[in-house]
């Protein structure tokens, strides 16, 4: 069965730093990936998504991934994260004909002033 | 409406008792996903409504979850004898299609229950 793991809990980043959250999926297809921010007290915005071509895909917000396959990987990227962006993100991953994503079970950023 | 709507945003019930959470998605989305989050814990998908067709039913975690869907459009996760494990925050998302296609998925603010 897929899977996707977020090896990192919790980060926290000093504001204007840059910020890389790791994501790895499992599964033999060539996946859709993406990315989903929660913000307190709110529902789950998608910053990002991959789904064929250029592997770097650019998102809302200043963010960026890039998929690796020979890694099984999705990380995304910031180069200069702002106190708004703590929240907690998670990666999900879908396939052709699955009907639904599966998530990772989320990491959770704070942003130090 | 704009966006997914869910109600109640809170619900505090008795263990044993019977709860009913409520998705009304974003109009013209013919997919309708119930996930489930628990503390700590990623989105576990519970089960997917697609138009007319039976739905996908393969992640609700016991006989006491059901859910419908009227008229292809609002739907109603209900959680019958409520356990204390079941405090969670249910997540409702709809989608033009299949999520694992093209089709990018809409979450509400969800439904946080909270079981005595």
């Amino acid at each position: 069965a897929q899977s996707v793991t977020q090896p990192d809990i919790h980060i926290t980043v000093s504001e204007g730093a840059s910020l890389e959250l790791r994501c790895n999926y499992s599964y033999g297809a060539t996946p859709y990936l993406f990315w989903y921010v929660q913000s307190p007290g709110q529902g789950l915005q998608l910053l990002l998504k991959y789904f064929s071509g250029d592997t770097l895909v650019q998102g809302i917000k200043g963010f960026e991934a890039e998929f690796k396959r020979s890694q099984s990987s999705f990380n995304l990227r910031k180069p200069s994260v702002h106190w708004s962006d703590a929240a907690e993100y998670f990666c999900a991953v879908g396939y052709t004909g699955r009907r639904a994503l599966t998530f990772g079970s989320g990491t959770r950023l704070q942003v130090q002033p | 409406g704009a966006g997914v709507s869910q109600s109640p945003s809170n619900k505090v019930t008795e263990k044993g008792k019977d709860v009913e959470l409520r998705c009304d998605p974003i109009s013209g989305h013919t997919a309708l996903y119930w996930y489930r989050q628990s503390l700590g814990q990623g989105l576990e998908f519970l089960i997917y409504f697609q138009g007319n067709s039976a739905p996908d039913k393969s992640g609700l975690p016991s006989d006491r979850f059901s859910a419908e869907r009227t008229g292809g459009s609002v739907s109603t996760l209900t959680i019958q004898r409520t356990q204390q494990e079941d405090s969670a925050v249910y997540l409702c998302a709809s989608s033009m299609g299949l999520a694992g296609g093209t089709g990018e998925l809409f979450f509400g603010e969800g439904s946080r229950l909270t079981v005595l």
